[in-house]
């Protein structure tokens, strides 16, 4: 069964300092690897979708990194805002039966 | 475009009463999802439907727990009797196709609190 992790389950940073998001996953047979943001009281937002044969998507100050081989993600938000403010899901979809496997987020919190 | 649409968005019930909730997905999309997000965790796969049939619902407690998806198009999750365990966040998501690198769309979820 596909186990992911997220670390570290907070962070609390001020305004301007560069986000680091860590995901590793236990199976590396995947299709890809999603990075979605859910903010208080609401679904999930997809953010980034690396396919598994990538080693990196950019999406404006967002930037995620693949490392199939050691299951491991990074998403890295530059310049951060208040407006980042909300808890980031990494999820893994398995290349078998493409079933979405996800972390437990990590609560960021950006202080003006 | 309308996004996913759940509802309602918050129920309090008491032990041992049923519950139902509704889902909307997106125009069009084929596949529907129904997770579970307890606090502080990522959502897990209750059941994926391929329009109207269930394609997996291992991860469902069919002995209180059932969904339908009559006509391929809103679902209904419903669980009978609730438990106490049962308080949680109600995912609904939707995407075109269930298989590939199709991106699933989430509605806002269903929070329920069983007393």
């Amino acid at each position: 069964k596909q186990e992911v992790t997220q670390i570290p389950a907070a962070l609390s940073v001020p305004e301007g300092e560069n986000l680091v998001l860590n995901c590793s996953f236990t199976d590396s047979a995947i299709y890809n690897l999603q990075w979605f943001r859910q903010d208080p009281g609401k679904g999930l937002t997809s953010l980034l979708l690396i396919q598994s044969s990538q080693r990196e998507q950019t999406s404006g100050r967002l930037n995620a990194s693949l490392d199939k081989s050691s299951g491991r993600s990074t998403l890295y938000i530059a310049a951060s805002q208040p407006g980042d403010s909300a808890t980031y899901l990494c999820a893994v979809q398995g290349a078998n039966d493409y079933k979405l496997s996800f972390g437990a987020g990590t609560t960021v919190t950006v202080r003006a | 475009e309308a996004g996913v649409v759940q509802s309602p968005r918050y129920k309090i019930i008491e032990k041992k009463q049923p519950v139902a909730f509704w889902c909307n997905p997106i125009s069009g999309h084929n596949t529907l999802y129904w997770y579970l997000q307890n606090l502080g965790q990522g959502p897990e796969l209750l059941i994926r439907y391929e329009n109207e049939e269930a394609v997996d619902d291992s991860q469902l407690p069919k002995d209180r727990f059932s969904a339908e998806r009559l006509k391929g198009v809103d679902s209904t999750l419903k669980i009978q009797p609730a438990e106490l365990g049962d308080s949680a966040v109600y995912l609904c998501a939707s995407s075109l196709e269930g298989q590939g690198a199709d991106t699933q769309y989430f509605g806002p979820g269903t929070r329920l609190t069983v007393l």
